[in-house]
């Protein structure tokens, strides 16, 4: 089955520690993004990347850091830079440059931190 | 600067009535719209879409209207059903390169009562 899978779907932090978020996903899309939900909000986009090798900020950018070596995965770092890192943290991808076609999600991962 | 705002956070439908979710937008460059589900501890799943050229449409039970002049659009679902019982986000992309950068609402939990 194609999709995209994130892990862990839990995940506990102490204060000052940095933790990865794992991304991959099997639709052979180009494109991939991660977003923030906090409660009452909308989800606000962290990072983008449109192709390997290349990446761009997002509107909450600050303290998360990217990489996308490989075409199928799309890690994101939460730094002890991140001032309020405790959130739902969705992984998306699409197709490609049409600003037509929907997102798909990942099942998403909930960071705390203690 | 929300740009996109789902102002009302709940909604609550009797079973086979109509549901009518409710977004406005300030950014007259959008020209696609989205509604998004979301179920807990889940991620969102596309729902429906609509073109700026377009002011209607319909997909089975769920119909999307769009009034470019007021800067609104609404999801309306007919008849609602108990699985219908969700989080929607409404959200809005605007002609530009790249990746699918939305931009999305605060969501609006629905719940439909039998």
């Amino acid at each position: 089955d194609g999709g995209i899978t994130q892990s862990p779907k839990y995940l506990f932090r102490k204060e000052g520690q940095n933790v990865t978020l794992s991304c991959e996903q099997n639709l052979n899309h180009d494109a991939m993004y991660w977003y923030r939900q906090d409660p009452g909000q909308g989800l606000r986009l962290i990072y983008y990347s449109q192709i390997v090798n290349d990446f761009q900020k997002g509107d909450i950018a600050e303290g998360y850091s990217v990489s996308r070596e490989k075409k199928e995965s799309f890690p994101l770092t939460v730094t002890s830079a991140q001032k309020n890192p405790t959130a739902f943290y969705l992984c998306a991808s699409s197709i490609g440059a049409t600003r037509t076609g929907e997102l798909f999600f990942g099942e998403g991962s909930r960071l705390t931190v203690l | 600067d929300q740009q996109v705002k789902q102002n009302s956070p709940s909604l609550s439908v009797q079973e086979g009535r109509i549901s009518i979710l409710n977004c406005d937008y300030t950014n007259s460059m959008f020209d696609y719209f989205l509604w998004y589900k979301k179920y807990p501890a889940e991620g969102p799943t596309f729902l429906i879409s609509i073109s700026s050229i377009k002011d209607k449409n319909e997909d089975g039970r769920f119909t999307v209207f769009l009034n470019k002049s007021a800067k609104h659009l609404s999801l309306h679902i007919v008849p609602s059903q108990p699985g219908d019982s969700a989080v929607y986000f409404c959200a809005a992309s605007a002609r530009s390169q790249g990746a699918q950068k939305l931009v999305f609402g605060q969501g609006t939990r629905l719940t439909i009562n039998p």
